[in-house]
């Protein structure tokens, strides 16, 4: 079975401060792992995603994430956190055994940057 | 392209009304999903359909919902009867086939449902 922990329901950083949002996974086999934020009354927004290859990748809005195998975690990062950053973060995964199926999703992590 | 599209925005409702919502996918994808959220619960996957075909169906929480998707540009969600506790935003969202295990989903804005 595939699962997507977030630890942390909600993470307050002040502006200007790096910022990180945690994701840990379980998977058999190697994991496909995206980053989705969703601002207020807004659908899910792809942010970035790793497939295969150099374990740091950066994606929109001066994001980037670091797949860590032996730690099985996907951490979200950003080095200056901007108050329009502050949304809700999924972390998901699926498998790459696992065919077609859909993303697993975790419960999502609250950013609050504050001014 | 415009994205998933979602209607209506926001449907409120009394309880035991027949409640129906719809997408229409990206333009050439061929997988499409709903999903419901909630803060109890979150991201919940509902059904996903592949050339409008229902593949998946085992997270519909009851024979209350139904869900369909008569042609590759349009779905339906159907709520019937409604209750409160199916307040929720519903999501669709759809993906190509091709390298289909690395491809992310495109979701669309969501269907904010209400039942009083």
């Amino acid at each position: 079975a595939q699962s997507v922990a977030q630890p942390e329901d909600q993470v307050n950083v002040a502006e200007g401060n790096p910022l990180t949002v945690k994701c840990t996974y379980s998977v058999s086999g190697n994991p496909y792992l995206f980053w989705y934020v969703q601002y207020p009354n807004r659908g899910l927004q792809f942010l970035l995603k790793y497939i295969t290859g150099d374990n740091l990748v950066k994606g929109s809005y001066g994001f980037e994430a670091e797949f860590n195998k032996s730690q099985t975690s996907f951490h979200l990062k950003k080095p200056s956190a901007l108050v329009s950053d502050s949304a809700l973060y999924f972390c998901a995964v699926r498998s790459r055994n696992s065919g077609n199926t859909p993303l697993v999703f975790g419960k999502g992590t609250r950013l609050s940057v504050i001014a | 392209d415009a994205g998933v599209i979602q209607s209506p925005r926001h449907e409120v409702t009394e309880m035991g009304q027949e409640v129906t919502l719809r997408c229409k996918p990206i333009s050439g994808h061929d997988y499409l999903f709903w999903y419901r959220q909630t803060m109890m619960r979150g991201l919940e996957l509902l059904i996903y359909f592949n050339n409008n075909v229902p593949i998946d169906d085992s997270g519909m929480p009851e024979d209350r919902f139904s869900a369909k998707m008569p042609n590759a540009s349009f779905s339906t969600l159907k709520i019937q009867p409604s209750e409160p506790r199916d307040s929720a935003v519903y999501f669709c969202a759809s993906t190509p086939r091709e390298a289909l295990s690395y491809n992310e989903q495109f979701f669309g804005p969501g269907t904010r449902l209400t039942v009083l």
